[in-house]
């Protein structure tokens, strides 16, 4: 299984974009990148996920460039409700049908 | 969203006694459920793959023995805490995909909170 790397903590303040970036040099051909995000004492929630080049939904973007060994979760204008864990998986079809292994993830505190 | 449910949110039990967490997908169906565990502060941890009408697949290092998994029916998971010990107390965390394809979304349940006295 492809292992992420994040930075272990992140703090911002609101108003402000965020950009949450995960290293995964050894990513498969086959691997998809997504992003979840865990409030204390919560299961932890889908974000986003992409394969390549640009993804965008209602709450987030995510960046990945061409040659796919990173990602960059980007969540515009945050608010003090962003405040949780985000964890970036690597997975695919070669890696155990959808077992999703945990990196140590990223703890963003947005402040007033 | 799909939507998956665990029972009970919390529980409290003694030393050596017996604990069962439900898992349900409660608008589709899960040939695979996932179970995790997470410490205060850590990450979650992968402990064991719920195959529906056949066994479980656990992680290493997981005892299958002490952590029972039954996966009875397409909408429903069961993990047992066996004899339980203090050590057990923590934070389980159910997943399943909503789809077969790799790509799929996985959701997760609320978790439940074991606390073993």
């Amino acid at each position: 299984l492809a292992k992420t790397t994040q930075p272990i903590s992140m703090d911002s303040y609101e108003g402000q974009e965020v950009n949450i970036t995960c290293s995964h040099n050894n990513i498969a051909t086959n691997d998809y990148i997504t992003w979840y995000q865990q409030f204390p004492s919560q299961g932890p929630r889908f974000i986003i996920q992409g394969y390549k080049t640009k993804v965008t939904n209602e709450v987030a973007s995510l960046f990945i460039p061409a040659d796919r060994k990173s990602s960059t979760l980007s969540l515009p204008r945050v608010s003090l409700s962003d405040t949780a864990v985000y964890y970036c998986l690597v997975g695919g079809p070669n890696t155990g049908f959808q077992k999703l292994v945990f990196g140590t993830g990223t703890r963003l505190l947005v402040s007033p | 969203g799909a939507v998956v449910s665990q029972h009970p949110s919390w529980v409290i039990c003694k030393s050596g006694t017996s604990v069962k967490i439900e898992c349900r997908s409660l608008d589709f169906q899960a040939t695979t459920m996932f179970w995790y565990r997470q410490f205060p502060k850590q990450s979650l941890m992968l402990m064991a793959t719920s195959n529906e009408g056949s066994k479980a697949t656990y992680e290493q290092g997981v005892e299958k023995d002490k952590f029972l998994i039954n996966h009875a029916s397409l909408t429903l998971s069961t993990l047992t805490v066996t004899s339980a010990h203090p050590e057990d107390s923590s934070f389980y965390i159910c997943s399943a995909p909503d789809g077969g394809a790799a790509t799929d979304t996985q959701y997760f349940g609320p978790g439940t909170r074991l606390t073993v006295l």
